[in-house]
């Protein structure tokens, strides 16, 4: 049975940087791309970042390119958030994909994560 | 303003049938697959439809898929109480270069 369980979320203020975990179990990890996926308080489902599955190939929606980074070591996938805004308030889920490249392919989804950014 | 459109709302009785629909743009549903999740508010999401229409094992029958140019749907058959959650489409969009979500649809069984 896939399993994603995110971790690391917390309050932090406005500028400060925060890392998520996702650790993964019951498949091939290596063998997958990963991505990340929040949802702010009203609001829809936003893509955040994907890595491939050796880790080489990295994309990031607009809103956090060059704040936010994503790897992945055995079994777990970080997501690293640097200057950190308001509006990065959101559940952050962690998402498998069905292939080994970053694509829209997700078909399991972890219980998520929340970050809340305020002073 | 989300990349792909989907009604805010649907709604039906026990037993009908409802349809949502996802809008896009040929660079994003006109020349990708569409993937389809539930999403009941406090839990996982849950993939319920993939490329266009498929259905990942345990999904029921009475979720089905469909696309057709630059738009897609999701119909649901037997509405049951249990199916009262938020429903989202997502693609992928060679302009944005990235993964792009519907603003979702929340379906409440009345």
């Amino acid at each position: 049975e896939v399993q994603l369980l995110e971790s690391g979320g917390g309050l932090v203020r406005p500028g400060e940087s925060l890392r998520l975990s996702c650790g993964a179990s019951g498949f091939i990890f290596e063998a997958y791309a990963m991505s990340w996926v929040r949802q702010a308080p009203g609001k829809g489902l936003e893509w955040v970042s994907s890595i491939s599955s050796d880790g080489f190939s990295t994309i990031f929606a607009d809103s956090v390119k060059g704040r936010f980074t994503i790897s992945r070591s055995t079994n777990t996938i970080y997501l690293q958030m640097n200057r950190l805004r308001g509006e990065d308030t959101a559940v952050y889920y962690c998402a498998k994909e069905e292939g080994s490249e970053s694509s829209h392919s997700i078909h399991y989804w972890g219980q998520g994560t929340l970050v809340t950014v305020s002073s | 303003q989300s990349v792909l459109t989907q009604p805010p709302s649907a709604s039906g009785t026990p037993g009908q049938r409802v349809t949502i629909s996802c809008s896009g743009s040929s660079s994003n549903i006109g020349s990708k697959t569409v993937y389809w999740h539930q999403h009941v508010p406090g839990t996982a999401p849950k993939l319920l439809i993939y490329s266009n229409n498929q259905r990942p094992s345990g999904v029921p029958d009475r979720f089905s898929g469909s696309k057709s140019g630059t738009s897609a749907s999701l119909a649901i058959s037997g509405l049951q109480s249990a199916d009262e959650a938020v429903y989202y489409c997502a693609t992928w969009d060679d302009s944005l270069n990235g993964v792009v979500f519907g603003g979702g649809t929340k379906l409440t069984v009345l």
